[in-house]
């Protein structure tokens, strides 16, 4: 079954240090992979996502994620923390080949607050 | 402006009372679904509907109903509202090409059942 883990319901971090927030994910196949932020009142937010190529994948607010497959993790980094990075963060899997929950269905994992201090 | 807009953002009922929440997207994305976000949970789809008058179960779809008459509307109708139905309601939209693309979220809803 797909499944997706983020095993920290909480990372603080200091501002100006660099930042990890861990996913791993089970799927039957090759995964597509997503990280989403949720601000306060708001919706999800859509970070960067891995489909193929290159391991480590840029995407928005100076984010970037590294996938790595023989250990079937996602974790999402950022060089050095800001306080407005402060937020919950969500790691999400899509399994190409299962058309379940129709062909765009994404797995959450429980999602991960992150704390950055001044 | 690109967006999923929900309404009611925020809305309390008593239970029994039927109530709707509508979603819209302005993409012309032919994929649309139905998540809540409960804590500790993530999120869990609801329904889905790949297009026009195609709609399907997704992992949680009991006390839920849903309807796409129209590509750009996907509402979710809660017939009989049970407090274990209090939750974040999420909607999102996609395109239908290829798997690939990321899915756009609506600011979301936050329903309360007494």
């Amino acid at each position: 079954a797909q499944s997706v883990a983020q095993p920290e319901d909480q990372v603080n971090v200091a501002e100006g240090n660099p930042l990890t927030v861990k996913c791993t994910y089970s799927v039957s196949g090759n995964p597509y992979l997503f990280w989403y932020v949720q601000y306060p009142n708001r919706g999800l937010q859509f970070l960067l996502k891995y489909i193929t190529g290159d391991n480590l994948v840029k995407g928005s607010y100076g984010f970037e994620a590294e996938f790595n497959k023989s250990q079937t993790s996602f974790h999402l980094k950022k060089p050095s923390a800001l306080v407005s990075d402060s937020a919950l963060y969500f790691c999400a899997v899509r399994d190409p080949y299962m058309f379940s929950g129709g062909y765009n269905k994404l797995i959450f994992g429980a999602g991960t607050r992150l704390a950055v201090h001044p | 402006e690109a967006q999923v807009t929900q309404n009611p953002r925020y809305l309390i009922t008593v239970t029994g009372k039927k109530l709707t929440v509508t979603c819209s997207q302005n993409m012309n994305h032919e994929y649309m679904s139905w998540y809540r976000q409960d804590p500790g949970l993530g999120l869990r789809q609801i329904y889905y509907s790949m297009n026009v008058e195609v709609t399907d179960k997704g992992d949680v779809p009991e006390g839920y109903k849903v309807s796409r008459k129209e590509k750009r509307n996907f509402p979710l109708i809660l017939e009989s509202p049970s407090p274990n139905q209090t939750s974040l309601y999420f909607c999102a939209s996609s395109t239908g090409t290829g798997n690939t693309g990321e899915l756009f979220f609506g600011e979301g809803s936050r329903l309360t059942v007494l």
